[in-house]
């Protein structure tokens, strides 16, 4: 069984400084990892994804994440906030020992201050 | 570029109704998802799909249907809608194959049972 455990369901920054979302998994296989972001009152998107090659991921906007199996974290991260970046942010999990597929966390929502 | 389109963006239906929403992709996947999102509770998996004419059962089936007669759509049956299903419903697709596929979101349908 797969699981994701997103720690913090809200976060506040302020504009230009570091983000820091933090992603804890569970699986029984070799995880596939995602992180999407939700603006509000559209789909989501995806930012980046894991899938066993580099440890250190880059995605869009300006977004990395780093795979760290001995912690079983994926945190994602931003060195400077913009206020565009303000979402809910989810983080995925996907091991296909099923064709279900993903398992979500709780999302996190991302406040940016002026 | 990938497109996931949701018919209906904005519904109001009675208690009792039939609602169908429906749910077309341009990317040629196989598989074919149903989600719906409340605060507090997250994506939760609804049905999903896998090749035309085939369906499993998600994590909250009840009270809902689907229909893949074509690869391309996937419509979500709400036989006899409740006020509890008051909800926004996501569909999502992906390619089979491999956990680290993609999965992409259309923009949502936000359904209010009155």
């Amino acid at each position: 069984a797969q699981s994701v455990t997103q720690l913090d369901s809200h976060v506040s920054v302020s504009e230009g400084t570091p983000v820091l979302l933090r992603c804890n998994y569970s699986s029984s296989y070799s995880p596939s990892l995602f992180w999407y972001v939700q603006h509000p009152n559209k789909g989501l998107q995806l930012l980046l994804k894991y899938t066993s090659a580099a440890t250190l991921v880059k995605g869009i906007n300006g977004f990395e994440a780093e795979f760290k199996k001995s912690e079983t974290s994926f945190h994602l991260t931003k060195p400077s906030a913009h206020m565009s970046d303000a979402a809910e942010y989810f983080c995925v999990v996907s091991d296909y020992t099923g064709r279900r597929a993903l398992t979500f966390g709780s999302g996190t929502r991302l406040q940016v201050q002026p | 570029d990938v497109k996931v389109t949701q018919s209906s963006r904005y519904l109001v239906k009675r208690t009792g109704e039939k609602v169908f929403l429906e749910c077309v992709q341009d990317m040629d996947h196989e598989n074919m998802f149903w989600y719906r999102q409340d605060p507090g509770l997250g994506l939760r998996l609804i049905y999903f799909s896998y090749d035309v004419k085939m369906k499993e059962k998600g994590d909250i089936p009840e009270g809902y249907s689907v229909s893949r007669e074509k690869k391309e759509r996937f419509s979500l049956i709400l036989e006899s809608a409740s006020t509890n299903q008051t909800s926004m419903y996501l569909c999502a697709s992906s390619l089979r194959g491999s956990s680290g596929n993609t999965i992409y979101f259309g923009e949502g349908s936000w359904l209010t049972v009155v």
